[in-house]
């Protein structure tokens, strides 16, 4: 039961382009949503958060958008960088649960010359 | 920034031999810390949450005895994959969450490939 999806396991963005993630989740307890960013081999690195009062977190080139109703969060990144190439992982948490991480599968994102 | 110390970054092993997994957290204490293994290809799933002091929580179809969690001090938790078979082979990654509260100040280790051969 994946309850975070990422339909696209891969985006190629050009450089300075604006490269869009995206995330769809089941459960509607999720209150917390955060992205990471993973190089292979390494741990996830955070990026950016958004918590279920808020519709959009932004910090620097990086925008986090949540649709609740939709249940659909997505990253913008902008301009993209070939530094950005790597997999970005959404996650999501129930405040008061032992806030544990559910993830999703994962996007690879290559940002082209 | 919080730092957290996951070794060793790789190992391999026999079929039948037991491999521990450290992750200290190296610039503040960690009341919880969560273990997750990674698929090729595949997101992250969490195997256990373990709070300093007291026994781990395993997620559903974790097999506990295989899997040992000590979270004895604020600092350390370690991972023993017992008696590892090939199907063992994957990449565990801890994580850790500070003391106070609700923060979502979750920081995370850089990973053990683990090989069962």
């Amino acid at each position: 039961d994946q309850q975070v999806k990422q339909n696209s396991p891969s985006l190629s963005v050009q450089e300075g382009r604006i490269s869009i993630l995206n995330c769809d989740y089941t459960n509607s307890m999720f209150d917390y949503f955060l992205w990471y960013k993973k190089y292979p081999a390494e741990g996830p690195t955070f990026l950016i958060s958004i918590s279920s009062i808020k519709d959009k977190n932004e910090d620097g080139r990086f925008t986090v958008f949540l649709n609740k109703s939709a249940k659909h969060l997505s990253l913008h990144i902008v301009p993209s960088q070939p530094g950005d190439s790597a997999v970005y992982f959404c996650a999501a948490s129930v405040t008061g649960t032992a806030s544990k991480l559910t993830f999703g599968t994962g996007t690879r994102l290559q940002v082209t010359l | 920034g919080a730092v957290v110390s996951q070794h060793p970054s790789w190992v391999i092993c026999k079929s039948g031999t037991s491999v521990k997994i450290e992750c200290r957290s190296l610039d503040f204490q960690a009341t919880t810390m969560f273990w997750y293994r990674q698929f090729p290809k595949q997101s992250l799933m969490l195997m256990a949450t373990s709070n300093e002091g007291s026994k781990a929580t395993y997620e559903q179809g974790v097999e506990k005895d295989k899997f040992l969690i000590n979270h004895a001090s604020l600092t350390l938790s370690t991972l023993t994959v017992t008696s590892a078979h090939p199907e063992d082979s994957s990449f565990y990654i801890c994580s850790a969450r500070a003391r106070g509260g609700e923060g979502y100040g979750y920081t995370f280790g850089s990973g053990t490939r683990l090989t069962v051969v």
